[in-house]
């Protein structure tokens, strides 16, 4: 069974960081490309970045490009999401999800970014 | 970036009726499009790809269909575990966007 677990959310201030982790477990981790997808309180969802199963290729959505960096440890089956320079507008909930097409989904972490 | 334009917003429907949903998109797409369903406090759940293609253990009253900028879910048979949010996302250029979603809720 595939399971995705998120942790690092919590309260950070505006201009801050954090780091998302999500491990993945119950597949061959290296061999899926990843995404994060985020939802900000009462909102839709919003597609945020994508890293290829070798970690090779990276794209981001326009408003977290200079501040995020997606990378990934396939040794540790882990997914990171550096988050810098952090705004109010990027409170969400962040979800992991396995490969480009959103088969498995994790149960999300919440971000709260206070002024 | 492409946008995805879904419609409508909400809508309000009883047990057992037919229910439609549209999502047109900004620029061709050809059929790179999936659809989600999303209950509250859950992540989302795929239930079409390939604008067509019912995922695993979906159940068949899901349909959909489309190609291009214009695309339908359609829900036959209305269930009460059915009342959610639906999203669509294009799966065809990088940023992957979603839709606004659509909540259909009890009439």
């Amino acid at each position: 069974e595939v399971q995705l677990l998120e942790s690092g959310g919590g309260l950070a201030h505006y201009g801050g960081s954090l780091r998302l982790s999500c491990v993945g477990s119950g597949f061959t981790f290296g061999n899926y490309d990843m995404t994060w997808v985020r939802q900000a309180p009462g909102k839709g969802l919003e597609w945020v970045s994508f890293i290829s199963g070798s970690g090779s290729s990276t794209y981001y959505t326009d408003s977290v490009k200079g501040r995020f960096t997606v990378s990934r440890d396939n040794s540790e089956s882990t997914l990171y999401l550096q988050m810098n320079s952090l705004r109010a507008e990027d409170t969400a909930v962040y979800y992991c999800a396995k490969d480009a097409l959103l088969v498995d989904w994790g149960q999300g972490t919440l971000v709260t970014v206070s002024s | 970036d492409i946008q995805l334009t879904q419609s409508p917003s909400f809508l309000s429907a009883s047990v057992g009726d037919r229910v439609t949903i549209t999502c047109r998109a900004s620029q061709g797409i050809d059929s790179y499009l999936a659809w989600y369903q999303q209950k509250p406090g859950k992540a989302p759940k795929l239930l079409i790809y390939g604008a067509s293609t019912l995922q695993n253990g979906v159940p068949s009253r899901f349909s959909g269909s489309g190609s291009g900028t214009e695309f339908t879910l359609t829900i036959n048979t209305l269930q009460p575990e059915d009342f959610a949010v639906y999203f669509c996302q294009q799966l065809n250029i990088y940023p992957r966007t979603f839709g606004q979603g659509t909540k259909v809720e009890i009439k």
